[in-house]
């Protein structure tokens, strides 16, 4: 069974504070996904990676893939309240038919 | 905007009762997931369908089945509900069977059963 390991479970920060979440696997995806979800709402998609060493940016949020393609982290510089979720990170496993498998997610809070 | 919609918010049931949880979406996207949410455990899929009548097994199906005799809608039964099916269910839908395609997902069913 493919897993996706996210780390820290629970975060919780002050405002302007830089973070860093990880999510690692044992096993290689073709492309991996994160995906935000706000209190009473479906996770909403932040961003694909597709290649090994990709590196994308979303305004304060920079994204990577691992250069294996195993793992990926998402980075916030300078966090605000509003950056306040779930963070969920999912890998498409090859030949899966687009199914996904999910970390178990990083609930982080920002404090102002 | 992809819209995906969701029978209830909230939904109380006692257990052994038949439970049907209904899912729309309105983009004539090919593939459907039901994933439930538990804190720590991120989402599990339950069934995914990637056509009308066609289903597959996700990673936690026991005590689950699912319906889809739409495209644009893919239902979920829980034929005996039990105490340990309380939990948020997801419903989402994508384009095509590529994996890098976006799940969107519908707001969320939060079921517990008494």
């Amino acid at each position: 069974t493919q897993l996706l390991e996210q780390s820290p479970q629970f975060l919780s920060i002050q405002e302007g504070e830089n973070l860093t979440v990880y999510c690692n696997s044992s096993s290689v995806f073709s492309s991996l996904q994160w995906y935000r979800q706000e209190p009473g709402e479906g996770p909403v998609l932040l961003v694909t990676v597709v290649t090994g060493g990709e590196v994308k940016k979303l305004k304060r949020l920079t994204f990577q893939f691992g250069d294996a393609r195993k793992d990926s982290s998402l980075h916030i510089t300078a966090a605000q309240p509003g950056d306040t979720g779930l963070y969920l990170c999912a890998g498409d496993p090859y030949n899966q038919g687009g199914k996904l498998i999910f970390g178990q997610g990083t609930e982080l809070s920002v404090k102002p | 905007d992809v819209k995906v919609t969701q029978s209830s918010r909230y939904l109380v049931k006692r257990t052994g009762e038949k439970v049907f949880l209904e899912c729309v979406q309105d983009m004539d996207h090919e593939n459907m997931f039901w994933y439930r949410q538990d804190p720590g455990l991120g989402l599990r899929l339950i069934y995914f369908s990637y056509d009308v009548k066609m289903k597959e097994k996700g990673d936690i199906p026991e005590g689950y089945s699912v319906s889809r005799e739409k495209k644009e809608r893919f239902s979920l039964i829980l034929e005996s509900a039990s105490t340990n099916q309380t939990s948020m269910y997801l419903c989402a839908s994508s384009f095509s069977r590529g994996g890098t395609d976006t799940q969107y997902f519908g707001p969320g069913t939060r079921l517990t059963v008494l």
